[in-house]
């Protein structure tokens, strides 16, 4: 069975810095994709980037990157130049097979300090 | 235009009543989800339906009846609601149930039962 693991339940850095959240996973497939999902007070899932397992260039949306480690099942994303706006509770997610289902970590709570 | 769109938003109610969740999408996808959040934010997938055909039904309880009527509407039925429903409920679409189509979510509908 596939697992997500978001080791870092809360993290904090200062407006205009970086930081980088963790994710790991699980899976014996050889295919697959991986997302980050943004989760703000609202409660909107917000789709922040998403990663191919079949591509080896790291994905880049804007001030948005990850960190994909195929062999160590690893999936970090580098927010750089923060924002109030990026505070929120971050979600890693893992898709394989014909199902469309989303396996998600425990969420990484992230504020981000004037 | 929201694109998923899911009524109500918050539903507040007793244990044992029987209570509906509406979804609608807009995006013309063939795929849609639901998915439970629960009070420590972890979010996991309970149904998911293709084309009005049932895919996921990830063991959840039978009071739980979802309903697709057509392919852009999937609504979710309660029976004999316990404290233990309480939860933000999201519906969500893709376009198909192929792993890297990027899953579209709806605002939320925060259920609180007392």
């Amino acid at each position: 069975a596939q697992t997500v693991t978001q080791s870092q339940p809360e993290m904090s850095v200062q407006e205009a810095e970086t930081v980088t959240l963790s994710c790991t996973y699980d899976t014996s497939e050889s295919n697959y994709y991986l997302f980050w999902y943004k989760q703000p007070p609202s409660r909107q899932m917000i789709l922040v980037i998403r990663q191919e397992a079949y591509k080896q260039q790291n994905a880049t949306e804007n001030r948005f990157s990850v960190n994909f480690q195929k062999a160590a099942k690893s999936f970090s994303l580098k927010i750089s130049d923060s924002q109030l706006g990026d505070t929120a509770m971050y979600f890693c997610a893992f898709s394989s097979g014909n199902t469309g289902k989303l396996i998600f970590g425990q969420g990484t709570t992230l504020q981000v300090k004037p | 235009d929201t694109a998923v769109s899911q009524t109500p938003k918050y539903l507040v109610t007793q244990m044992g009543n029987d209570k509906s969740i509406k979804c609608e999408q807009n995006l013309g996808h063939d795929t849609m989800y639901w998915y439970k959040q629960d009070s420590k934010k972890f979010l996991k997938i309970m149904f998911s339906y293709n084309n009005k055909e049932l895919i996921i039904n990830e063991t959840v309880p039978n009071r739980f009846s979802p309903k697709s009527p057509d392919k852009a509407h999937l609504n979710l039925h309660i029976n004999s609601l316990e404290l233990g429903d309480s939860a933000v409920y999201f519906c969500a679409s893709s376009q198909t149930t192929g792993y890297g189509d990027t899953i579209y979510f709806g605002e939320g509908s925060w259920l609180t039962v007392v």
